[in-house]
């Protein structure tokens, strides 16, 4: 079983829509989550950082983390044709291993 | 505010060839830093870390290297590459290598023919 689960998409939804994003997890010991967001041929840049469970918002975008399902979401809302893109979740134990464990991302289009 | 830098930004090479990316990052000291290679469908892999010069944990047996000769500088190398090392390489950094974030640099495209 891999550490991190990412479904891969293609997700399509037309422009307004609300988008959600999810990720499951095996190791009960993660406790930093992260979601980063990659245009094509471009290197991933941070969006969310969040520790241990709850939500965090930040302009158009929450992130969600349930700790008890090893479930973690990112919420987009009125979502924009520049948000086309790959989502990239991670997280890390944040114990004395280095790993951070990243899922393979979910493609994003939306569609004007 | 930092900034981490990747060069060059594609590169073709023939197999066999030798290889040198390279990797700095600015405003910041003693960062933490990462090579990584990036596949379609198959996320982000880790290939190397380093918590200080010439310091180089390796986490995937291959035929790349990687080197820290300055303290915001991280190369990634090899001597003859093979087509299978063709991919995207990301270097990223961090403050703390259990709990801060990683920041990604914009990436170098490999492409072994």
């Amino acid at each position: 079983q891999k550490e991190v689960e990412q479904d891969p998409g293609p997700l399509s939804v037309p422009e307004g829509a609300i988008v959600s994003l999810n990720c499951t997890y095996s190791n009960s010991a993660f406790q930093y989550f992260m979601w980063y967001r990659q245009y094509s041929r471009k290197g991933p840049e941070l969006l969310m950082y969040t520790y241990s469970s709850g939500n965090k918002e930040d302009g158009r975008f929450t992130a969600q983390v349930d700790k008890s399902s090893k479930y973690i979401s990112l919420f987009i809302r009125d979502s924009q044709p520049s948000d086309s893109a790959t989502y990239l979740c991670a997280m890390s134990a944040g114990n004395t291993g280095n790993q951070f464990y990243f899922g393979t991302g979910t493609s994003l289009t939306v569609i004007p | 505010s930092q900034t981490i830098h990747q060069w060059p930004a594609t590169l073709v090479q023939p197999v066999g060839s030798p290889l040198s990316l390279e990797c700095t990052v600015e405003g910041t000291s003693n960062p933490n830093l990462y090579w990584y290679r990036q596949a379609a469908g198959r996320g982000l892999q880790l290939l190397f870390y380093s918590v200080g010069i010439g310091q180089i944990s390796s986490e995937v047996p291959q035929n790349l290297s990687a080197s820290r000769p300055q303290d915001r500088q991280f190369i990634l190398s090899s001597k003859k590459l093979l087509l299978s090392d063709s991919g995207f390489y990301l270097c990223a950094w961090s403050r703390d290598r259990r709990t801060d974030t990683q920041y990604f640099g914009p990436g170098t495209r490999l492409t072994v023919l």
